[in-house]
Formats: structure tokens, sequence, C-alpha cells
């Protein structure tokens, strides 16, 4: 079965600050993608960033990057220069053969 | 629509009564999935469709749930009479293939009392 496991439950930041949020897995395949997405207080999920196991090089975008480790399982995610807006719940995911599995999500606080 | 849409987005409902949950995926998205969400919680995975087709019904909590997808669209997930712990928000998502990005609905808040 496939699992993910978020062990940060909650953290903080200080605003412009980096933090960096942890994320493990466990699957028996070789070819999944992973994710990270955002659950602001509104209630909806938004993509943060998208990363394919069969790349080596780790994701970006813009303040938001990955270290893949995919030998150790391991999806972090960092976020530079944090911003207030950036508060939220964040959760790993991981998709293999359609079924996508979520972490039990961080809960994130950027505070001024 | 351009997203996802669900329906209704709030719903109360007394304990032993049938409910059941709509889900307008983006046009042309194969792949279907539900979750509940419980207060602050994470993601229990129910079920996803590929297509029509429901290949791991394991995530359904209880014979009480169930779900169903026709034309390759809209899904509806049915819960038979409900439970308290029932309450919680359930969201859907679709994707156009695997692993391209899932859209999420609003969710639907469902409350037993």
């Amino acid at each position: 079965a496939q699992t993910v496991t978020q062990s940060q439950p909650e953290m903080s930041v200080q605003e412009a600050e980096t933090v960096t949020l942890s994320c493990t897995y466990d699957t028996s395949e070789s070819n999944y993608y992973l994710f990270w997405y955002k659950q602001p207080p509104s209630r909806q999920m938004i993509l943060v960033i998208r990363q394919e196991a069969y790349k080596q090089q780790n994701a970006t975008e813009n303040r938001f990057s990955v270290n893949f480790q995919k030998a150790a399982k391991s999806f972090s995610l960092k976020i530079s220069d944090s911003q207030l807006g950036d508060t939220a719940m964040y959760f790993c995911a991981f998709i293999v053969n359609n079924d996508m599995r979520f972490g039990a999500g961080t809960r994130l606080t950027v505070k001024p | 629509g351009a997203g996802v849409s669900q329906s209704p987005s709030n719903k109360v409902t007394e304990k032993g009564k049938d409910v059941e949950l709509r889900c307008d995926p983006i046009s042309g998205h194969t792949a279907l999935y539900w979750y509940r969400q419980s207060l602050g919680q994470g993601l229990e995975f129910l079920i996803y469709f590929q297509g029509n087709s429901a290949p791991d019904k394991s995530g359904l909590p209880s014979d009480r749930f169930s779900a169903e997808r026709t034309g390759g669209s809209v899904s509806t997930l049915t819960i038979q009479r409900t439970q308290q712990e029932d309450s919680a928000v359930y969201l859907c998502a679709s994707s156009l293939w695997v692993g391209s990005e899932a859209f999420f609905g609003q969710g639907t808040r469902l409350t037993v009392v």
C-alpha cells in the first residue's frame, strides 16, 4: 500500500525567512509523481509544485523548491522569502497508477 | 464550467437519512477522486475513477458508502443511513491524466445531526 508521512503537524516561520517542510513516502513502484498542495483557510486546494519521479532534477516554482531524494523516498518542500500569504495547511501527495494519496498535512504559520 | 463543481456546498441531515453528494469534474478529465476531510485533518482517500471504472473501492469506510460515475463525467457519492461520524468535508478532484495536476472542488460540508 502507498503511504505518505508528514512528521511536522505544525510549523512557524518569520516573514522573509526560509522554512522546509518534510515528507516521506513508501511505494514499491518506480514510476510515480509527487506533489505539494496548499490549503488556505478558504479550503481551496492549490497546487504548489509537482515532481516526476523519473526526473533527477529538483522542481522549482519561484520561491518554492523541492529536495527529492528518490532512494530515501523523501520529498521536502522549501519555501524561501516566506510571505504572510503562505500561511496555510501544506499537504504532500503522490500518485501511482491513478491512486493519489495525501499526507496528514503540516500547518504553516508565517509570522510578521 | 472552468473548474470542478461540487453540490451542495453545505448539507445538514438527520442521522439515519441518506445523502447524495455530486461532483462535476473539468470536461475531458479522465481521473476523478473523492476524499473526506475532518476538521483540521488530512485527506482521507475514499475512491477514484478512471473513466467510469473504480478499480479500488477499499477506501470506502463502510458498506453505507457507494460511488458511481457516469459518462466519464459526473460522479455521485452516496452515504446511506448517515451517522454523526460521517460529518466532514467531502472533496472531489479531477485530473487530465495520471500524474497531471489534480484540480479540487470547494467541497461539500456534511453535518449529521
